[in-house]
């Protein structure tokens, strides 16, 4: 069974900084990993969708790798700002089942 | 605009009572999911749908049931079975490809009084 963890659980930083999110997964057999923006109280905006084909995309300020054969994924975030406070969430469509397997989250908040 | 539309926001339950939420998306997208999410843990796969009149169930489906009886709708309903049932629960949706990703709705927090 597909599981996935997120480190740091949680994460503070001043503005500015470039900061790193971690995300693994245990099944390389995956066709997707999908990073999504969770604000309090509402729900998920995808950021970013990296096929099992693929090393990266990018998408403004937001970087994200996936090196499938070792089950890894971060997401780089440049230039931190306070809007960028928020959870993230990574998930990985694997091909066991039709449905995503999410990681528990990293709380990020960025201090102006 | 295209989108999914979760109603209501927040529900209030009575012990005993089924209630039922509503997810509605205008994208066409074959497949429909819904999930749950309690406080600092991920989201947990409760039902999905991947065409009208089929579905299967997730991780957590016990004290859950669902209908698929039009392509754009896809509602829960939470039985008086579920034990434990305030948490927020998220619909989403997707094509029925392995490479498209999902969109998700703004979500309906229930809470048992």
């Amino acid at each position: 069974k597909q599981e996935v963890t997120q480190i740091p659980a949680a994460l503070s930083v001043p503005e500015g900084e470039n900061l790193v999110l971690n995300c693994s997964f245990t099944d390389s057999a995956i066709y997707n990993l999908q990073w999504f923006r969770q604000d309090p109280g509402k729900g998920l905006t995808s950021l970013l969708l990296i096929q099992s084909s693929q090393r990266e995309q990018t998408s403004g300020r937001l970087n994200a790798s996936l090196d499938k054969s070792s089950g890894r994924s971060t997401l780089y975030i440049a230039a931190s700002q306070p809007g960028d406070s928020a959870t993230y969430l990574c998930a990985v469509r694997d091909t066991g089942r039709r449905a995503l397997t999410f990681g528990s989250g990293t709380r990020l908040q960025v201090q102006p | 605009d295209g989108g999914i539309t979760q109603s209501p926001k927040y529900l209030f339950r009575k012990e005993g009572q089924n209630v039922t939420l509503s997810c509605e998306q205008n994208l066409n997208h074959d497949a429909m999911y819904w999930y749950r999410q309690d406080p600092g843990q991920g989201l947990r796969l409760i039902y999905y749908s991947q065409i009208v009149n089929d579905f299967q169930k997730g991780d957590i489906a016990e004290g859950y049931s669902v209908s698929r009886e039009k392509k754009e709708s896809f509602p829960l309903t939470v039985t008086s079975a579920q034990k434990n049932p305030t948490a927020f629960y998220l619909c989403a949706s997707s094509p029925d490809r392995v490479d498209y990703g999902y969109t998700f709705g703004s979500g309906t927090r229930l809470t048992v009084v």
